[in-house]
């Protein structure tokens, strides 16, 4: 079945760094991958969408600068915090199209 | 748009007992339905999906769910629960079968009492 792989699983970083996180697809070409956010205790709300070769499309609200998606393959895509602050603290996780799979998730904590 | 809600924020049930989830969905035409378990801090993991035919779906783990078009419903029954089946369950909603992209309810947190 479609496996996505996801990492790093957890990083600390401090505030005004920036940090990338990596999503693969491992047995599947992925033209389109998602980006999900989840709060504590909260369900997913989908960022953005990447888009292989292309630009990504950003939910609304959704601050397109400050959350860099990158899709240069068609088996990864990137998404970058830039100049972390501590509200953007989360968990990110992404899903391929093969099979609705989701990645395992990235827990970002900024201090 | 669509939309899904799962009324049950927390539900609370013996092992060995039967587990009943609910999800309801708002959306005009067919919709895709999934069901997902998340550990904490893991990922999500499929149970089920529905795209079409027979209205009752079996997934992993002995779950399986039903929809009902009528009642807008897709619930999520198992008939006998494990301590290991307490996690959290994400029932969720796709409107285009090649577009992937799904809407999500707020969750359901199972516990399961000795």
């Amino acid at each position: 079945g479609a496996v996505v792989s996801q990492h790093p699983s957890w990083v600390i970083c401090k505030s005004g760094t920036s940090v990338k996180i990596e999503c693969r697809s491992l047995d599947f070409q992925a033209t389109t991958m998602f980006w999900y956010r989840q709060f504590p205790k909260q369900s997913l709300m989908l960022m953005a969408t990447s888009n292989e070769g292309s630009k990504a499309t950003y939910e609304q609200g959704v601050e397109k600068d400050k959350f860099l998606i990158n899709h240069a393959s068609l088996t990864l895509s990137t998404l970058t915090v830039t100049s972390a602050h501590p509200e953007d603290s989360s968990f990110y996780i992404c899903s391929g199209g093969g099979g609705y799979t989701f990645g395992s998730g990235t827990r970002l904590t900024v201090v | 748009a669509q939309s899904v809600t799962q009324p049950d924020i927390h539900i609370t049930v013996s092992e060995g007992a039967s587990l009943e989830l609910r999800c309801n969905y708002s959306y005009g035409a067919t919709p895709y339905l999934f069901w997902y378990v998340q550990s904490p801090g893991q990922g999500l993991q499929l149970l089920l999906k529905y795209f079409s035919g027979d209205t009752l779906v079996q997934g992993i783990k002995g779950f399986e769910a039903e929809f009902k078009r009528s009642q807008s419903s897709f619930n999520l029954r198992k008939p006998s629960v494990h301590w290991s089946d307490a996690a959290e369950y994400f029932c969720a909603v796709g409107s285009d079968l090649n577009d992937y992209k799904l809407s999500f309810g707020a969750g359901t947190t199972v516990t399961v009492r000795a």
